[in-house]
């Protein structure tokens, strides 16, 4: 079975940079046809795609976000990862890992870890 | 980018009752819309994707119907287990994905 983990720390100061990775359990990330992403949800409020990757590296953003995000992968790791520059207490929020099929749908997600902005 | 809208932003029902959600897109999506539930604590769970078809393990009281503008997603008769916020995401010409605001089926 499929399982996404995300890590990181749950507290960043206002202007540093966010910094999650998502590790890939129960399957390859270089699989192909599917593409790794990061969905992120303020507390209490609605889901937001930040963006998306394909195993060899081809990467899809957020326009609201896109200058600030940046997402890699390491297949050798079988993990993600997000960097979200310039932050504010705005992005604070619960983020997902999701696995994306062609078709755009989330069909596995991590189980989320919270990020909070403050100094 | 296409804004998804999402009707009511909650529903009282009771368990046995039917439930029926909306989503309108800002512009035509064709069938490239899916459905999510949440329950609080927890991540989104797939139920529907491509309008109507419901993902693996998903009950059949959960069912999707619409296409371009205008989606319902209907679940027959509530269980309790049913109550929880539902998503609508659209991935037309994607990026970006776009999520609606949620619909919050309560007791």
């Amino acid at each position: 079975q499929l399982q996404l983990q995300e890590s990181g720390p749950g507290l960043v100061k206002p202007s540093e940079t966010l910094s999650l990775t998502c590790t890939v359990s129960g399957g390859s990330i270089s699989s192909s046809n599917y593409y790794w992403g990061w969905i992120r949800q303020p507390p209490g409020k609605g889901l937001e795609w930040i963006g998306s990757i394909y195993y060899s590296g081809s990467t899809y953003y957020n326009p609201s976000l896109k200058s600030r995000v940046t997402i890699s992968v390491d297949t050798s790791k079988n993990q993600i990862s997000l960097n979200l520059n310039s932050v504010t207490a705005a992005d604070t929020a619960i983020h997902y890992c999701a696995r994306l099929t062609p078709s755009g749908r989330s069909d596995y997600w991590g189980r989320g870890t919270l990020v909070t902005v403050s100094s | 980018e296409i804004v998804l809208t999402q009707s009511p932003a909650t529903l009282s029902l009771s368990p046995g009752e039917r439930a029926t959600l909306s989503c309108r897109a800002s512009q035509s999506v064709s069938s490239s819309l899916v459905w999510y539930q949440q329950k609080p604590g927890q991540a989104p769970r797939l139920l529907i994707y491509d309008a109507s078809n419901r993902a693996t393990g998903i009950p059949a009281r959960f069912s999707g119907s619409g296409s371009g503008t205008d989606f319902t997603l209907t679940i027959s008769s509530l269980e309790p287990e049913d109550f929880a916020v539902y998503y609508c995401q659209q991935r037309n010409n994607w990026p970006p994905l776009t999520f609606g605001g949620g619909t919050k089926v309560e007791i």
